[in-house]
């Protein structure tokens, strides 16, 4: 059974600094993998898709990475800005459509 | 029209209620999921359709029934349910199985 798990649970950072959110996934039979953010009480919006194939993605401040063999993802957000403050969710489709806990994040103007 | 609507947004009704959920989509998608989320907690997938035919059923109580009467209308139907099934109800939408799923708002339904 495909588990996920996000590192860390919650980070507070100042304006402009770079950062980098990390998952894990334990199957590495992986269709492809998702990064969302979720605004508190809202839907999620998708920021981007990395498929099994691929090693990287980037949309503006955001890249993502995926190291399918070692079961890894990381997300990293360039000159964090208040606005990106939200939860981080990785979601991970193989047999199932799977997410992590989510890394809730602050950035501090 | 990037867009997936829900409606109601919040919805409270009792344990001998019947009332329904309604996810649209106008994107062209052929795939679309009905996830729960508990409050603090990320959220869970219930059911997708794919081509308007039930895909994935993750093993959820028939006190929820799903409906997909065409491409770009799903909905979910409550019976009897429990005031644990209290919880943001989110519908999401796809290309396929397998592609960037787009979510919307979400109902926030109460059981009392």
């Amino acid at each position: 059974k495909q588990e996920v798990t996000q590192i860390p649970a919650a980070l507070s950072v100042p304006e402009g600094e770079n950062l980098v959110l990390n998952c894990s996934f334990t199957d590495s039979a992986i269709y492809n993998l998702q990064w969302f953010r979720q605004d508190p009480g809202k839907g999620l919006t998708s920021l981007l898709l990395i498929q099994s194939s691929q090693r990287e993605q980037t949309s503006g401040r955001l890249n993502a990475s995926l190291d399918k063999s070692s079961g890894r993802s990381t997300l990293y957000i360039a000159a964090s800005q208040p606005g990106d403050s939200a939860t981080y969710l990785c979601a991970v489709e193989g047999q199932n459509f799977v997410f992590g806990p989510g890394t809730r994040l602050s950035v501090l103007p | 029209d990037t867009e997936v609507t829900q409606t109601p947004k919040h919805l409270v009704m009792g344990m001998t209620n019947k009332k329904s959920l309604k996810c649209e989509q106008h994107m062209g998608h052929r795939a679309m999921y009905w996830y729960k989320q508990k409050a603090k907690k990320p959220p869970e997938l219930m059911f997708v359709y794919s081509y308007e035919k039930l895909s994935i059923n993750e093993s959820v109580p028939s006190r929820f029934s799903p409906e997909c009467p065409n491409s770009s209308l799903l909905n979910l139907h409550l019976h009897a349910l429990q005031p644990e099934d209290s919880a943001l109800y989110l519908c999401a939408s796809s290309r396929g199985e397998s592609y960037e799923q787009y979510f919307g708002p979400g109902t926030r339904l109460t059981v009392t």
